[in-house]
């Protein structure tokens, strides 16, 4: 597709299960970010990739945080041991250049995630 | 990366120009404002961003104070489809850190 692909749209879990959310960057993007985005607040930064490499993971709000991007291109979030605080908006976003040129950043629709 | 203010929320009439202001009184000189915006359900999309010229595109225009501490984005014509909200932020143009996103500007257009 055209733009940034992330599924599932909606998730909902117990607390305590697993999740992982996918994230498909606009094709050769070399820059990703994952952000999440509470109810009512502005995105927070969690994690960027630079192709394979996590080059930044300072916002992933615990150790149950984790991301991976193995082949410089689709990337998964993974929330192990859901709280009801990690419930949010997940958003995924590509650039095209790495670190040396900023640019336009272009986001995914999302995955909301309830933790019940 | 210098912070941002913006008002929390603002209605504007369709069809009239919509202007959201942005404050940014310690941005440093190689800092570069950026508007991005979220309609309901979305993901932000990017609108336009500038240095100290004022810029426009086929969205929106900015203009930016000639001290830099403050810029105006304006929407010409506002539809029904601009209603969002509307984040100012400031960065520097080349780096590998992130956008920071405050809590933005909720614009309301109004038939």
């Amino acid at each position: 597709g055209a733009g940034v692909s992330q599924s599932p749209r909606y998730k909902v879990a117990k607390r305590g299960q697993d999740v992982a959310l996918r994230c498909d960057p606009i094709s050769g993007h070399v820059s990703l970010f994952w952000y999440q985005q509470a109810l009512g607040q502005g995105p927070e930064f969690l994690t960027y990739f630079q192709n394979e490499a996590q080059l930044d993971k300072s916002g992933l709000p615990s150790d149950r945080f984790f991301a991976e991007r193995p082949e410089g291109s689709v990337s998964t979030l993974k929330i192990q041991r859901t709280q009801q605080e990690d419930s949010a908006v997940y958003l995924c976003a590509s650039r095209a250049g790495g670190g040396g040129i900023t640019g336009e950043l272009f986001f995914g629709e999302g995955s909301r995630l309830t933790v019940l | 990366d210098a912070k941002t203010t913006q008002p929390p929320s603002m209605d504007c009439a369709e069809g009239r120009a919509a202007n959201l202001p942005c404050n940014h009184s310690t941005i440093s000189g190689n800092e570069y404002v950026y508007w991005y915006r979220q309609i309901h359900s979305q993901g932000p999309q990017y609108i336009i961003h500038g240095l100290k010229n004022n810029e426009t595109n086929e969205m929106a225009s900015l203009i930016i104070t000639e001290d830099r501490k403050s810029s105006t984005l304006i929407l010409p014509h506002a539809t029904l489809r601009d209603t969002a909200v509307y984040y100012c932020i400031v960065r520097f143009y080349s780096g590998n850190t992130p956008l920071v996103f405050g809590k933005g500007t909720r614009l309301s257009v109004i038939a």
